[in-house]
């Protein structure tokens, strides 16, 4: 199957810092990538959708002014946590999609972030 | 706005047992049905796909059914073994990918 990685896969910052957490597709073409966020015992929540070259769509209630996705490349998607909070603390999955295989995501390792 | 949810929430079971995990969806329009595992601190691993128009997918000592218009669908584990302690998420799609909250199990020895 595709093969999906996310660097770093463990971080933690000071509050009030900037974090970026990166998603690349190895093997196909992602033209669409999807950010979730995964609290304790929690389900996997949808945070935003990408697609290569625009700009991302966020779930309600997601701050697009705090969690910056950026997807320039059909490889390569960022998720900046900007300013972060103890509250972001948060283990951070992604997913990657591509056009021939809408109905089938692919996903990453996950990043643990941890905000002190 | 579709909703997954998986019973039980933990399950506790001793190694050679067959098990059965469920999830249930409430809008029956989807098209698949995906079974993950997930261990602590770690990302997904696909299992099973359903597509809509299929009953059933197997892989080794797993099955996975489906029953779209009742909006259910089962995980069976044949034979459980300690190394399939992990959770377990059920996800459908329609437009978005909808996960459940998992099933943890813990397989004893």
């Amino acid at each position: 199957g595709a093969v999906v990685s996310q660097h770093p896969s463990r971080v933690i910052c000071k509050s009030g810092t900037s974090v970026k957490i990166e998603c690349r597709s190895l093997d196909f073409q992602a033209t669409t990538m999807f950010w979730y966020r995964q609290f304790p015992k929690q389900s996997l929540m949808l945070m935003a959708t990408s697609n290569e070259g625009s700009k991302a769509t966020y779930e309600q209630g997601v701050e697009k002014d705090k969690f910056l996705i950026n997807h320039a490349s059909l490889t390569l998607s960022t998720l900046t946590v900007t300013s972060a909070h103890p509250e972001d603390s948060s283990f951070y999955i992604c997913s990657a999609g591509s056009a021939g295989s809408f109905y089938e995501q692919y996903f990453g390792p996950g990043t643990r972030l941890t905000v002190t | 706005k579709q909703e997954v949810t998986q019973i039980p929430a933990a399950l506790s079971v001793p190694e050679g047992e067959n098990l059965v995990l469920n999830c249930s969806f409430t809008d029956s329009a989807i098209y698949n049905l995906q079974w993950f595992r997930q261990d602590p601190g770690k990302g997904l691993t696909s299992l099973l796909l359903i597509q809509s128009s299929q009953r059933e997918q197997t892989s080794g000592r797993l099955n996975a059914s489906l029953d779209k218009s009742s909006g259910r669908s089962t995980l069976y584990i044949a034979a459980s073994q300690p190394g399939d302690s992990a959770t377990y998420l059920c996800a459908v799609r329609d437009s978005t990918l909808t996960f459940g909250k998992g099933t943890m199990l813990l397989v004893s020895p």
